[in-house]
């Protein structure tokens, strides 16, 4: 499995973004994928995931109402647009590919195969 | 919302020596959510413990999760100058999805 992210770079204050996460090596819409971020020189914020069919989408708080996840399971695609961006967005974002296990009731989800990231940078 | 807090935050060990990394919950949460990743400086994190005790595909055996409840542990038996590096705890939850602990640095 590899992913490989692109759309990175730098945006003003108010811009936006719009980052992909291309897929290989496995059977796309049968995985939960995430975008996940990490400031430079801090530790790492999950920020959306998007179920295998697309049809549920989560949010960290920092992001919702401004970002937005999708896919492309036809291109074996990963989408997050970024909108009204902020200085605090600046970080390296990384797409994983969920895991999953099964426990009594319900699942539990990991993060499996990440990509190498594409840097993101929101200065004037 | 859960907090992950790790300890302690910088261990300096020489090879050979076991290493005991820490993970606490803000409160009592289902032990199987939580996972482990390793981070060397430039690459993207990779996935050690899953299930809280289930080692990845290809994860040394060197390499264990414990606990229960609130306190999470990595231990690594007998560390390696590779394993130099940051690792995280995270937990999977309703909302938000994944939290991750600080990291804890681990020089060998």
């Amino acid at each position: 499995v590899q992913l490989l992210e692109s759309g990175g770079g730098l945006e003003q204050p108010g811009g936006s973004l719009r980052l992909s996460c291309a897929a290989s090596g496995l059977t796309f819409n049968n995985f939960a994928m995430s975008w996940v971020r990490q400031a430079p020189g801090k530790g790492l914020e999950w920020v959306s995931s998007i179920t295998g069919n697309g049809a549920y989408t989560y949010y960290a708080d920092s992001v919702k109402g401004r970002f937005t996840i999708s896919r492309d399971n036809s291109n074996n695609m990963l989408f997050l647009q970024m909108n009204s961006l902020r200085v605090e967005d600046t970080a390296l974002y990384y797409c994983a590919k969920e895991g999953f296990a099964t426990v009594p009731g319900g699942y539990y989800y990991y993060l499996d195969v990440w990509g190498k990231g594409t840097s993101v940078t929101v200065s004037s | 919302e859960i907090v992950l807090t790790q300890s302690p935050g910088t261990l300096s060990l020489s090879p050979g020596e076991r290493a005991t990394l820490s993970c606490r919950a803000s409160h009592y949460v289902t032990t199987k959510y939580f996972a482990w990743y390793q981070q060397k400086p430039g690459q993207a994190p990779r996935l050690l413990i899953y299930g809280a005790f289930t080692r990845a595909t290809g994860i040394p055996d060197r390499f264990s999760g414990s606990g229960s409840g609130t306190d999470l542990t990595l231990t690594i038996s007998r560390v390696e100058p590779e394993d130099s590096a940051v690792y995280y705890c995270q937990h999977y939850g309703a909302s938000p999805r994944f939290t991750f602990g600080q990291g804890t640095n681990l020089e060998i």
